[in-house]
């Protein structure tokens, strides 16, 4: 069955980066886009990316330009996605997804909490 | 980038009540590339319609969505107790693929 299996949860003090990963299996990792979507507590959500995993080319919402990176390594069929200069205002869980209805699959969540 | 606003921010019914919930998107979506999400706490969200008005795999048949253009609704013909949860509306066409701002639906 498919599955999106990310990295555990991270606390970062403000100004940091972290890289949070998304192992996918069950499926032909190449076929699918993957998109990255963050929550803030009690907040909705925000899309902030998508990756193409055969060629690697990338999109990323305007707001999060130049402070996102979102990378593959095929050989393991992982998808990362970077986030730097970390404010309070990125902490939140983000999630990597699989958006292409009418299959589409979430992964776990990571929640990544920024404090000094 | 469409924008897409939801609304009411708040619907409050009881069991058994019909629910509309409203999508209104800056643009017209592409080939009505609209999809519904139910969310509920410390939970991934969950896709109930996609297309507009395709019901995803499993979902019951109280959960409709209409709609084209600008203009969607997604429509629950009688609530059931496991339905108060937030929903969210998403372009799911070309990126970005934006998000509603989410509508939680409350026990009256």
């Amino acid at each position: 069955q498919v599955q999106l299996v990310q990295s555990g949860a991270e606390v970062k003090k403000p100004g940091a980066s972290v890289k949070v990963s998304c192992k996918a299996s069950g499926y032909t990792f190449t076929s699918y886009h993957i998109h990255w979507v963050r929550q803030a507590p009690g907040q909705g959500l925000e899309w902030m990316g998508i990756i193409n995993p055969s060629g690697g080319s990338t999109s990323h919402a305007q707001k999060f330009q130049g402070r996102v990176t979102v990378t593959r390594d095929t050989s393991t069929s992982t998808v990362y996605m970077e986030l730097s200069s970390l404010t309070s205002e990125d902490t939140a869980v983000y999630y990597c997804a699989r958006l292409l209805p009418p299959n589409v699959y979430w992964g776990q969540g990571t929640l990544v909490t920024v404090s000094s | 980038e469409i924008v897409l606003t939801q609304s009411p921010g708040t619907l409050s019914l009881s069991p058994g009540e019909r629910a509309t919930l409203s999508c209104r998107a800056t643009q017209s979506v592409t080939n009505n590339y609209l999809a519904w999400y139910q969310q509920k706490p410390g939970q991934a969200p969950r896709l109930l319609i996609y297309g507009a008005s395709n019901r995803a795999t499993g979902i019951p048949d109280r959960f409709s969505g209409s709609g084209s253009g600008t203009d969607f609704t997604l429509t629950i013909s009688r609530l059931e107790p496991e339905d108060f949860a937030v929903y969210f509306c998403q372009h799911h066409g070309n990126s970005p693929c934006t998000f509603g701002q989410g509508t939680k639906l409350e026990i009256k």
